[in-house]
């Protein structure tokens, strides 16, 4: 079946660091990839998508690259901000029937500190 | 914007008592989702719908069920509440059949005591 794996947590960064955070992925044919934000005390956000290989979602500074040879869709940030804290999902969308199902990873809590 | 509601943020419940979780939705979606949240677990599928009274199975039906009447709205049912059923749930909604993004509820944090 389709999984989705996401580096562990906790990520602490200070303010204007680089940030990465990985994930891999299992899937049959070729599913769409992304990325949702929960801030604290809210629901997902959607934060980038990709729908084929190579390509590249970006969204608020955030970056992923779709790699079809690692199966690999690692969210990347330049230069993050206290305001960028939150828990960052990793997921892919499968089905072949009327509602595309999403398929989640276990999310990575990110705190900045200024 | 869309605008996906749920009845309740916080839920206080007994053991062996039904429990009703309700969503909303305002942009004329066709599919529904329910998802229950859990540390380390990331977001599991429950239940989803496609269209008005129709629904399936996601990974984790056992001990839930669902209803929709209405378009609009999607209702999660616990007939018996246990404790292993503590979470956090979460309504999402996308626009057709080959929609992928879902927009979420806020979530409504359930403890069963």
């Amino acid at each position: 079946g389709n999984s989705v794996t996401q580096m562990e947590g906790p990520v602490t960064l200070s303010e204007e660091a680089f940030l990465t955070i990985n994930c891999t992925y299992t899937a049959t044919g070729y599913p769409s990839l992304f990325w949702y934000v929960q801030y604290p005390g809210e629901g997902l956000q959607l934060l980038l998508k990709a729908t084929k290989a190579d390509d590249k979602g970006s969204n608020k500074g955030f970056e992923a690259t779709y790699r079809k040879e690692t199966t690999s869709f690692h969210l990347e940030k330049g230069s993050v901000q206290v305001s960028d804290s939150a828990v960052y999902f990793c997921a892919l969308a499968s089905g072949s029937g009327s509602a595309r199902q999403l398929t989640f990873g276990s999310g990575t809590q990110l705190t900045v500190l200024p | 914007d869309v605008k996906v509601t749920q009845s309740s943020r916080y839920l206080v419940k007994r053991t062996g008592e039904k429990v009703f979780l309700e969503c909303v939705q305002d942009m004329d979606h066709e599919n529904m989702f329910w998802y229950r949240q859990d540390p380390g677990l990331g977001l599991r599928l429950i239940y989803f719908s496609y269209d008005v009274k129709m629904k399936e199975k996601g990974d984790i039906p056992e001990g839930y069920s669902v209803s929709r009447e209405k378009k609009e709205r999607f209702s999660l049912i616990l007939e018996s509440a246990s404790t292993n059923q503590t979470s956090m749930y979460l309504c999402a909604s996308s626009l057709g059949s080959y929609a992928y993004e879902q927009y979420f509820g806020p979530g409504t944090r359930l403890t069963v005591t």
